[in-house]
This record gives C-alpha cells, structure tokens and sequence, in this order.
C-alpha cells in the first residue's frame, strides 16, 4: 500500500463551482500534512499546512481526520487560475510523502 | 529572498555520461533535499542533508547516483553513468527545522538519449 494516495483525477469544473479533494495515508502516526499546488512544467508550491482543527486561506479549506487518516482540500468559487495539480503531502520524522497529485482543470 | 536556486535547467546528455546537477538552499534552511519526479512515480525522495550531513539515502535507486553537500550553501547530485531511465525533472527542497514547510527549487530535466 502506498504510503499516501489521491484519486488522479482529471476533475474538470466550470468556473464558480466547488470542487473537493481527498487524499488517504496509511501511518496514523503522521505528524504534518500539507497541500502543494504544481503547475503544468514548473515546482511544486505550497498550498496550505492542514491543521488538526481544520482551517481556511480564502477559497480554499483543508480538513484533517485522524481516525480515518485522509485529509481533504476543497476550493471554492473555481477561478481558471486555479487550474493545476494538487499534491497532498505528509510526514512523519524527517520523512516527507507526496501523492502523485490530483489534477484539476477549471473550464470558462 | 532569493528562493532555492538549481542549475542547470535543462540538461541533455547520452547514455554513459556523467550529469551533476547543483542546488543552492535558501539561505538559513538547514535541511536540503533531493526529490525525483516522473510520469509513472509521481514525486519521490531521493536522499536529504541536515546541517549538511546526509541524514537518509534510501531512496538513492542505485550506486551510480551520489549527492554531497560540502557547505550549507551548496549540494550537487551526481549520475555516473548516467542511463535513458534517469530521464526526469530533478527538483532540490530545502526548509528550516522549526518549520516543516518545504520550499522547491525550479528543477533540472534531464534527458538522457
């Protein structure tokens, strides 16, 4: 089993639509989770950091649940900027995962 | 501030040749990593430095890849030979230890004919 896993997607929205990602890791005894965005030829960024209580940076809200172990990231009002791959990442010790990323595509 | 800094940004190379690819961290992040990304295996972790000591190399596929950091502002990543199956992008990260917030550099792809 993989360490971290996402749906690949593609998820393709129209502008103004809601939009969630889950993404699943399998060590419960994860300590840090982040969402990065990558676009298309460039590096990853960091998104968010996703908090035990939850927590929210404009659009976009990132929920963590510890007894299911899956962390979610969803963006509201899709603007065509946000087109890209979201990647979940978690880490235990020194040890970072990343998912192999959802992509998302936001249609005019 | 200047972000994490990789050279070169592009690499083409054939098959047997050496390829060193350079990153400059962020200055004062004491951790350094090097990560791999292709199609088929998404982003994965080749080998990380802290305070310049190579901490974990398990994710190094074989020997032909080494890495070394000789001071806290600088750190290469070698292929000797190198072979058509190291063809991806070669991103450096680096971050500071109270924080776990990753910062990536731009990334080499490299192409080996």
């Amino acid at each position: 089993r993989k360490e971290v896993e996402q749906d690949p997607g593609p998820f393709n929205v129209p502008e103004g639509a809601t939009v969630a990602f889950n993404c699943t890791y399998s060590n419960s005894a994860s300590q840090s989770f982040f969402w990065y965005r990558q676009d298309c030829r460039k590096e990853p960024k960091l998104l968010m950091s996703v908090y035990s209580s939850g927590n929210e940076d404009g659009r976009f809200t990132a929920q963590l649940n510890r007894a299911s172990q899956y962390i979610s990231l969803l963006i509201r009002d899709s603007k065509l900027s946000d087109s890209a791959t979201y990647l979940c990442v978690v880490n235990w010790g020194n040890q970072f995962y990343f998912g192999t990323g959802t992509s998302l595509t936001v249609i005019p | 501030d200047a972000g994490v800094i990789q050279s070169p940004r592009h690499e083409v190379t054939e098959m047997g040749q050496e390829v060193t690819l350079r990153c400059k961290p962020i200055s004062g992040h004491d951790y350094l990593f090097w990560y791999r990304q292709t199609m088929m295996r998404g982003l994965e972790l080749l080998i990380y430095f802290n305070n310049n000591v190579p901490i974990d190399d398990s994710g190094m596929p074989e020997d032909r890849f080494s890495a070394k950091m000789p001071n806290a502002s600088f750190s290469t990543l070698k292929i000797q030979p190198s072979e058509p199956r190291d063809s991806a992008v070669y991103f450096c990260a680096s971050r500071k230890t109270i924080s776990y917030e990753q910062y990536f550099g731009p990334g080499t792809r490299l192409t080996v004919t």
